[in-house]
């Protein structure tokens, strides 16, 4: 199947743990995207890579790291984990000037 | 700065049409976007505005003024199945690299028998 598959689906973990995020699309699309949604559902974009380079890094902690390590991956490294940081993650993927984005189905991320 | 404003909550009926609005000011503009979103469920693509007017797309359709920071989401026929949330986003030239989408809050649509 084509698509944005990422995980694991859901993730608890205690605070102060160091957890990744793996996402991976087989779309042949050069740009992928990290967005956070909250409790109030409102998305908003973390990270984005074109063709394994970082070309938007919108205000997050340095907790957060991407890593690309080819055009079809981008993985979310969080360090020291804060309850704050429950969320769900979701990763997408686009032309760089295409239409749309197609959505990975999302990591439910649960820090306790 | 960028806003996207939508409203919270919506409810109607089966079978009837609803209209979701949506006001932008954004710093740059390339695309207007409408996706719906179930809940635990990714967003998926409904819609596509660039330039000014009337997009139909079955029961769905999305209207856009550049002019008027000014779009909506018309939903006809509506289904039980159409109860979801409806994201506007718009994108925006976020850098001489790329271009981001962002989103607006969302708005919850409630569809009854």
């Amino acid at each position: 199947d084509t698509a944005v598959s990422q995980t694991p689906k859901y993730l608890v973990t205690q605070m102060g743990n160091d957890k990744s995020i793996k996402c991976e699309q087989n779309l042949g699309h050069d740009t992928m995207y990290w967005y956070k949604q909250d409790s109030k559902k409102f998305l908003k974009i973390m990270f984005s890579y074109n063709n394994k380079e970082l070309i938007i890094n919108e205000t997050v902690p340095n907790r957060f790291s991407p890593k690309s390590p080819d055009k079809a991956h981008l993985n979310l490294h969080i360090n020291s984990l804060e309850l704050g940081d429950s969320a769900v993650y979701f990763c997408a993927s686009s032309h760089r000037q295409g239409v749309g984005y197609t959505f990975g189905s999302g990591t439910r991320l649960t820090v306790v | 700065g960028q806003n996207i404003d939508q409203p919270t909550e919506m409810t109607a009926t089966e079978g009837a049409i609803v209209q979701i609005n949506c006001t932008y000011q954004t710093s740059g503009f390339n695309g207007l976007f409408w996706y719906q979103q179930h809940a635990g469920e990714a967003p998926t693509f409904l819609s596509y505005n660039v330039l000014d007017g009337l997009e139909e797309k079955g029961r769905f359709s999305s209207f856009l003024s550049r002019s008027k920071g000014y779009s909506y989401l018309l939903l006809k026929e509506l289904q039980m199945k159409d109860s979801a949330s409806y994201l506007c986003a718009v994108r925006v030239k976020a850098n001489q690299a790329g271009t981001a989408l962002i989103f607006g809050k969302g708005t919850t649509l409630s569809v009854s028998s």
